[in-house]
C-alpha cells in the first residue's frame, strides 16, 4: 500500500522568501507524481505533473523534482507572494489511483 | 469547456438520513473518480467508474455507501443512514478515455461537496 508523507505540515515565511516543500512515498513503482494547490473550502488546482520518466518539471516560479529511487519529490516556489498562501498536496499516481499526502499549509506574510 | 461540476456544494444531514452527491464530468470525459477528505487528513480514493460500470470500489466503505455512473446523467455517490463520521469533503474527478498504453489519464477535480452530519 502506497504511503505518502509531506513535511512540514505547516510553513510560515515572509514575502519574497523561497519555499521548499517535501513529499516522500514508500512504493517507487509509480506512474507519475502530481502537485496540487488547495485553497480553503475550495477544490484542487493542478500545479505540476511529473511523469515517471522525468526528473523535474517547471512552470513559472514553480519547480518540482522527482527522485523515484529514493521515493522523494520536492516542490520549490521562488520569491513567494501572499497569494501563494494555500495548502499544497502531493499525489502519487499509480495507474488510475491517486494517493495523496496530508498536505503542507503555507502562509506567506506580507 | 466547463470543468467538473459537483452539487450541492454544501449538504447538511441529520444522523440516519440519506445523502446524495452529484458529479457531472467534463465534456468528453467518460471516467469518474470519487475521493473523500476527512478533517485534517489527506484525500483518499473511494471509487472509479466508467459509464454504467464500477471499475474499482476498493476504497468504499462496505456498508451504506454506493456509487453509480449511468449512461445518461451525472455520477451519484449515495450514503445511506449517515453518521457523524461521514462528515467530510467529497471530491469528484474526471478523465478522458484511455489514450494509450502507459499514458496517464490526467484527472481534473471538481470543487467538492462538503457534507456535515448533525
Amino acid at each position: 500500500k502506497q504511503e505518502v508523507t509531506q513535511i512540514p505540515a505547516a510553513l510560515s515565511v515572509p514575502e519574497g522568501e523561497n519555499l521548499v516543500l517535501n513529499c516522500s512515498f514508500t512504493d517507487s513503482a509509480i506512474y507519475n507524481l502530481q502537485w496540487f494547490r488547495q485553497d480553503p473550502g475550495k477544490g484542487l488546482t493542478s500545479l505540476l505533473l511529473i511523469q515517471s520518466s522525468q526528473r523535474e518539471q517547471t512552470s513559472g516560479r514553480l519547480n518540482a523534482s522527482l527522485d523515484k529511487s529514493s521515493g522523494r519529490s520536492t516542490l520549490y516556489i521562488a520569491a513567494s507572494q501572499p497569494g501563494d498562501s494555500a495548502t499544497y498536496l502531493c499525489a502519487v499516481v499509480d495507474d488510475y489511483k491517486l494517493s495523496f499526502g496530508a498536505g503542507t499549509t503555507v502562509t506567506v506574510r506580507a | 469547456n466547463a470543468g467538473v461540476m459537483q452539487n450541492p456544494r454544501h449538504l447538511v444531514r441529520r444522523r440516519g438520513q440519506e445523502a446524495r452527491l452529484r458529479c457531472s464530468p467534463m465534456k468528453g470525459h467518460s471516467h469518474v473518480y470519487w475521493y473523500r477528505q476527512l478533517p485534517e487528513e489527506g484525500l483518499k480514493f473511494m471509487v472509479y467508474l466508467q459509464k454504467e460500470n464500477i471499475i474499482d470500489e476498493s476504497g468504499m466503505p462496505k456498508e451504506r455507501f454506493s456509487a453509480e455512473f449511468p449512461k445518461e446523467g451525472p455520477s451519484i455517490l449515495r450514503i445511506q443512514q449517515v453518521v457523524r463520521g461521514d462528515s467530510a469533503a467529497y471530491f469528484c474527478a474526471s478523465s478522458p478515455g484511455v489514450i494509450g498504453l502507459g499514458a496517464y489519464n490526467e484527472q481534473f477535480f471538481g470543487p467538492g461537496t462538503r457534507l456535515t452530519v448533525l
